[in-house]
């Protein structure tokens, strides 16, 4: 059964840099196809889609945070792990990691988050 | 690249069909068969109840159906039950391996 699991600090400071590590089991990231992006949802607010990484290493933000992000994997520890900096209050929400096979070069794939998190609430407070 | 545009709210009472909407634009929704929808109830990760506009994964019951007609996807629930009340996000494929979610619809059975 695949899993995913979010960790990181529940509490960050404003202008403070988080970094969120999703562990992943039971499924590959060097499977052609397969991503693992990260979704935010603030509280009571919409679910947001962050950031993605791919198979061939290939990323994808959110153009609204672009400068603000960063993912990366490290395929050996099944990671992936996601950098926001210039944290704000704004950004108090539940962090999702999540899975997805994507379709590319003419190979048709699910193209939806399968697998997802628990999720992780991370709080920027002073 | 904004969010997808969905209806705040939607309610009907056991037994009927609610239909929910999900506007986008010729670059996502439009573009692509790739639009998926989620079920999420409150303190709970999200589900996917369609995919690919019309596909359902296995579990999810065939009251849950998907359609698109131009830049807008729909999510109709038919013989509403009590356990679908929930909210409610669609997702499309956005094109240059990128996604963007929609706003969100709250399905409330009366």
């Amino acid at each position: 059964q695949a899993t995913l699991k979010e960790s990181g600090p529940t509490l960050v400071k404003p202008t403070q840099t988080l970094t969120l590590t999703c562990t992943f089991s039971g499924l590959s990231l060097t499977t052609a196809g397969a991503g693992v992006g990260w979704i935010r949802q603030s509280p009571g607010e919409a679910l947001e889609w962050l950031a993605i990484i791919y198979w061939d290493d290939d990323k994808r933000y959110t153009p609204s945070l672009k400068t603000r992000l960063g993912i990366t994997s490290d395929t050996s520890k099944n990671e992936v792990v996601l950098r926001m900096t210039n944290m704000d209050p704004v950004d108090t929400a539940t962090y999702y990691c999540a899975h997805i096979m994507i379709t590319y070069g003419g190979v048709a794939r699910a193209d939806y988050f399968d697998i997802w998190g628990q999720g992780t609430m991370v709080t920027v407070s002073s | 690249q904004s969010a997808l545009t969905q209806p705040r709210s939607v309610s009907g009472s056991p037994g009927q069909s609610v239909t929910l909407s999900c506007t986008g634009t010729s670059s996502d929704v439009g573009a692509y068969d790739r639009v998926s929808w989620y079920q999420q109830h409150p303190g709970k990760t999200p589900k996917v109840m369609i995919y690919g506009v019309t596909k359902r994964p296995s579990g999810v019951p065939d009251r849950f159906s998907g359609s698109k007609s131009g830049n807008t996807a729909s999510l109709t629930i038919s013989g509403l039950q009590a356990d679908d009340e929930a909210d409610y996000y669609c997702c499309s494929y956005a094109g240059d391996y990128s996604f963007v979610f929609g706003t969100g619809t709250k399905v409330t059975v009366l």
